[in-house]
């Protein structure tokens, strides 16, 4: 079965930090992968999605930076982190096409202090 | 992707059906419509997805109007568990992003 790792679950970090945050798949290859950011009592919102090894695209513009590196490996990084940047992000996979359902990591709480 | 309008929020009692309601007045005949609900704290969960005809699973019921512009989404008994925001999502077969609206939040009362 397909499974989908993301670490670490919470991190506080300061303002002007670099962040990474990694997110795994394990049981499928040639996944969709996804990064969401959830403010606090707000939606999600996507941030990158990747239909393949080194393809990213963005969709909004921010500070934050997306690869992936390996087929079942996504990233988030940042170089230096805004206050703004507070939430809770989520990865997620999907398999190609619209009508695959996405499942979704246990996600990363994140504050910047 | 196609908007959707759902409502805010609904409220439940325990062990009775629950009928969510989605409005995508705009749906093409390639949207697919998802269903997903996200409990306090975690991360968003797959329910549910159809295209024209009513689904089922063990999860909910999916019953889509004949001329797509509507869905619901049905629990046959809500439990205390089913508390969460329920979103509604209407994506292309060809397309590979995905984007939420606010959702419903449904409260359930013991």
């Amino acid at each position: 079965s397909q499974t989908i790792h993301q670490w670490p679950a919470t991190l506080v970090q300061p303002v002007g930090s670099p962040l990474s945050l990694e997110c795994t798949v394990e049981g499928t290859s040639n996944p969709n992968l996804y990064w969401y950011r959830q403010a606090a009592g707000r939606g999600l919102q996507l941030l990158f999605y990747s239909v393949g090894i080194g393809q990213i695209s963005s969709e909004v513009p921010q500070n934050l930076s997306a690869s992936r590196p390996q087929d079942r490996q996504f990233i988030l990084s940042s170089k230096k982190l805004l206050l703004s940047d507070s939430g809770f992000y989520l990865c997620a996979w999907a398999g190609q096409g619209g009508n695959q359902p996405q499942h979704f990591g246990d996600g990363t709480r994140l504050s910047i202090l | 992707d196609a908007k959707t309008t759902q409502p805010n929020s609904m409220e439940s009692n325990e062990e009775e059906p629950v009928h969510l309601p989605c409005n995508h007045s705009t749906i093409s005949g390639t949207d697919y419509i998802h269903w997903y609900r996200q409990l306090p704290s975690q991360g968003p969960e797959y329910v549910i997805h159809g295209l024209t005809s009513n689904v089922n699973n063990r999860m909910a019921s999916l019953a889509i109007a004949e001329d797509r512009k509507s869905s619901t989404l049905i629990l046959h008994r809500a439990t205390l568990r089913d508390a969460a925001v329920y979103y509604c999502i209407l994506r292309d077969v060809w397309n590979n992003d995905m984007r939420f609206g606010a959702g419903t939040r449904l409260t359930v009362k013991p």
